[in-house]
């Protein structure tokens, strides 16, 4: 079965730092991968996606994430954090069949020092 | 930018009674959802809807679970028999072929 390990629970940066947030998945095809923010009382909103292709992929607020097929991985990163990319962060997984319903790690709750 | 809106955002209900949360997927997506996160916990799926039928539940979508889609535009969850363990935050999302789900804001239910 599908399964995805967010292996941070909880990571605290300053800011203007570096962020790189760990994704794993076990999938036995080729997988759908999702990376998800969700700030406080609101709902999921998505930052990226990969589907097929490069295996880096650019999304919204400046984040990227790398699809490394050999390491099961595909870790978010930003180069420079702000205060406001303060949130929960959700790695999805796909099943690529018709219903394409997504499976969730457990996220990793980001917190930024100014 | 289109958005999947889900009402109310917070709904009480008393133990047994039937609940019904109401979504608007994104018009022109064919693909319909429904999530739940209980508190702390992380993102779980409940049920897919496509061409107006159920094409996939998990094991959490019971007897007491229904969905509907009674219109050209909303789509709902109905809880029969609220207990409290289905407290929890509930997400619809919408998606068209070949594309990424895009979550409503959620529904907090609390059942007491």
């Amino acid at each position: 079965a599908q399964s995805v390990t967010q292996p941070d629970i909880h990571i605290t940066v300053s800011e203007g730092a570096s962020l790189e947030l760990r994704c794993n998945y076990s999938y036995g095809a080729t997988p759908y991968l999702f990376w998800y923010v969700q700030s406080p009382g609101q709902g999921l909103q998505l930052l990226l996606k990969y589907f097929s292709g490069d295996t880096l992929v650019q999304g919204i607020k400046g984040f990227e994430a790398e699809f490394k097929r050999s390491q099961s991985s595909f870790n978010l990163r930003k180069p420079s954090v702000h205060w406001s990319d303060a949130a929960e962060y959700f790695c999805a997984v796909g099943d690529g069949l018709n219903t394409d319903k997504l499976i969730f790690g457990t996220g990793t709750r980001l917190q930024v020092f100014p | 930018e289109p958005e999947v809106t889900q009402t109310p955002s917070h709904q009480v209900t008393q133990m047994g009674q039937e609940v019904i949360l109401r979504c608007v997927p994104i018009s022109n997506h064919l693909y319909f959802y429904w999530y739940r996160q209980i508190l702390g916990q992380k993102v779980e799926f409940l049920v897919s809807f496509y061409n107006n039928e159920i094409s996939e539940k998990s094991e959490i979508f019971d007897d007491q679970f229904s969905v509907e889609r009674p219109d050209g535009s909303n789509f709902t969850l109905k809880i029969r028999s609220t207990k409290l363990e289905d407290s929890a935050m509930y997400f619809c999302a919408s998606r068209r072929t070949g594309d990424g789900s895009t979550f409503g804001s959620g529904t907090r239910l609390t059942v007491v």
